[in-house]
C-alpha cells in the first residue's frame, strides 16, 4: 500500500466516548501534519510533527491528544468531544518541515460527535 | 504576515470552455506558492507549485499557473474544462514554517 492512509473514514462518537484516529505513512516522510476541515471555514491546522517531535500546536483544546510513535504513524486520541467538533480530518505528510515541499494528504475521517 | 485570498468562493463553467480560479497572496519572504484539488470525500491532491524557478507553472490534468509578482497573483488555469474537474479548489502559500490555506474556490462544471 502507498500514500497516506487513514482509518477509520467515518467514525460517530458520543459526547463521553473515547476513540483515536490513525493516520499511516508509506511514504519515508519525516513530518506529519493533522487538519480539521469543517464546512465553510478554511482548513485549520491542528498539529506538527516533525521527526517524532510535536512542533507546533496551534491552541487546539486538550479534548484532542496527538501522539507520534515513530515517523510513519500518527494518532489523534479523542476524549469528551462537543458536536461543533464534528469535521473531517485530514493527515497529510512531507519530506520535511520545510514548507517547499508539498504535502500529501490521506482520504480524511468523517467524525460525527452526538 | 502572510495571507491568501481566493476571489471566488464559486465558480460555474461549461464543459469545454476556459477555467480560471483567482489567487492572490500576501508573504513577507520569497513565497512558495501551490494549488490543490479536493474531491468529494477524498483528501487534498497537488496540482502544481511554484518555488521561485519558471513563474509558469504547469501541473496535472491540463492546469497550469502564473506567478506574477507585482500583481501578488497566482491564478489557476485550464484551457477546456471537463465534467471530472469538478471539485474545490485550494490556494495555499507558505513560508518559514507557516503554511497558509485559501478558503476553497468550488468548480462547477456543466454539461
Amino acid at each position: 500500500e502507498t500514500g497516506v492512509t487513514q482509518t477509520p473514514r467515518h467514525l460517530v462518537m458520543g459526547m463521553t466516548n473515547k476513540k483515536s484516529l490513525k493516520c499511516e505513512q508509506h511514504l519515508g516522510h519525516n513530518a506529519m501534519y493533522w487538519y480539521k476541515q469543517s464546512a465553510k471555514k478554511p482548513l485549520e491546522l491542528m498539529f506538527v510533527y516533525s521527526l517524532e517531535e510535536r512542533v507546533e500546536n496551534n491552541s487546539v483544546p486538550s479534548r484532542f491528544s496527538p501522539e507520534c510513535p515513530n515517523s510513519s504513524h500518527l494518532f489523534l486520541h479523542l476524549h469528551t468531544l462537543q458536536p461543533e467538533d464534528s469535521a473531517l480530518y485530514l493527515c497529510a505528510s512531507s519530506p520535511s518541515r520545510d514548507n517547499t515541499y508539498e504535502q500529501y494528504f490521506g482520504p480524511g475521517t468523517r467524525l460525527t460527535v452526538t | 504576515a502572510q495571507s491568501v485570498t481566493q476571489l471566488d468562493s464559486h465558480v460555474s463553467v461549461s464543459e469545454g470552455t476556459p477555467v480560471l480560479l483567482r489567487c492572490n497572496y500576501s508573504s513577507s519572504y520569497s513565497p512558495s506558492l501551490f494549488w490543490y484539488v479536493q474531491h468529494p470525500n477524498k483528501g487534498l491532491q497537488l496540482l502544481l507549485k511554484y518555488t521561485s524557478a519558471a513563474t509558469l507553472v504547469k501541473g496535472i490534468n491540463g492546469f497550469e499557473a502564473e506567478f506574477k509578482k507585482s500583481e501578488t497573483s497566482f491564478h489557476l488555469t485550464k484551457p477546456s474544462a471537463h465534467m471530472s474537474d469538478a471539485a474545490e479548489y485550494f490556494c495555499v502559500t507558505t513560508g518559514g514554517f507557516k503554511t497558509i490555506f485559501g478558503a476553497g474556490t468550488r468548480l462547477f462544471v456543466k454539461a
